[in-house]
């Protein structure tokens, strides 16, 4: 089992929706970093967190460090956020990312 | 203008050559990385240097050496390339390391996309 579980694998949406994608980990952590994989294989890092709540644009991700979850929301959802959305961690006392399969995103017009 | 660059962005050989992969970052940051990212698109760690020293140094065959000339730079060879190692392989970088600072973000270069015959 990884240390790090995202879900769902993949996610179809239409343009407008709401979308959440969430990531829960099993070691306790010193932060956790969301990143964007555009179709062309570009990474893009959105965020990194180690409590509450952060906001960018139309992207939220919050985190519970209690319960080791994380979540990824994406409002009024746009074809051009069709990527795949990685999350890793940092476990604490360590440099290394422990990252998540990812989570493919797909938004029709 | 580029953060993090890598040459080259494709390399296609033959089993058993030597190959390297050059990785440049103009951000100043005292952190970097190579990652490597297989046909499942799964990221791993394999190394980090900081300031040009090695701090993470993961269960990689020893066919792989990390040269960090200066903070600026590191690069990657492999020696006697196998099937396995087609992969796409990313740097990154970051302004210092966890351990000391609790972390910072991330910044990855286009990745080298290395296929073995």
């Amino acid at each position: 089992k990884n240390e790090v579980e995202q879900s769902p694998q993949n996610l179809t949406a239409q343009e407008g929706e709401f979308i959440t994608i969430n990531c829960s980990y099993s070691v306790g952590i010193s932060a956790l970093h969301w990143l964007q994989q555009h179709p062309g294989g570009g990474i893009v890092s959105l965020f990194m967190l180690s409590s509450g709540k952060k906001k960018h644009g139309r992207l939220i991700a919050t985190i519970n460090i209690q319960e080791k979850h994380s979540s990824l929301h994406i409002t009024a959802s746009h074809p051009r956020d069709s990527a795949v959305y990685i999350c890793a961690v940092r476990p604490g006392g360590s440099e290394k990312l422990v990252f998540g399969k990812g989570t493919k995103l797909t938004v029709n017009p | 203008d580029t953060a993090v660059s890598q040459t080259p962005k494709y390399l296609v050989t033959q089993m058993g050559n030597d190959k390297s992969i050059k990785c440049e970052q103009n951000l100043g940051h005292d952190t970097m990385y190579w990652y490597k990212q297989d046909s499942k698109k799964f990221l791993k760690i394999m190394f980090s240097y900081n300031n040009k020293e090695l701090i993470i140094n993961e269960t990689v065959p020893n066919r792989f050496s990390p040269k960090s000339p200066d903070k600026a730079h590191l690069n990657l060879h492999i020696n006697s390339l196998e099937l396995g190692d087609s992969a796409v392989y990313f740097c990154a970088s970051s302004l210092g390391g966890a351990v000391t600072s609790g972390g910072y973000e991330q910044f990855f270069g286009p990745g080298t996309r290395l296929t073995v015959l």
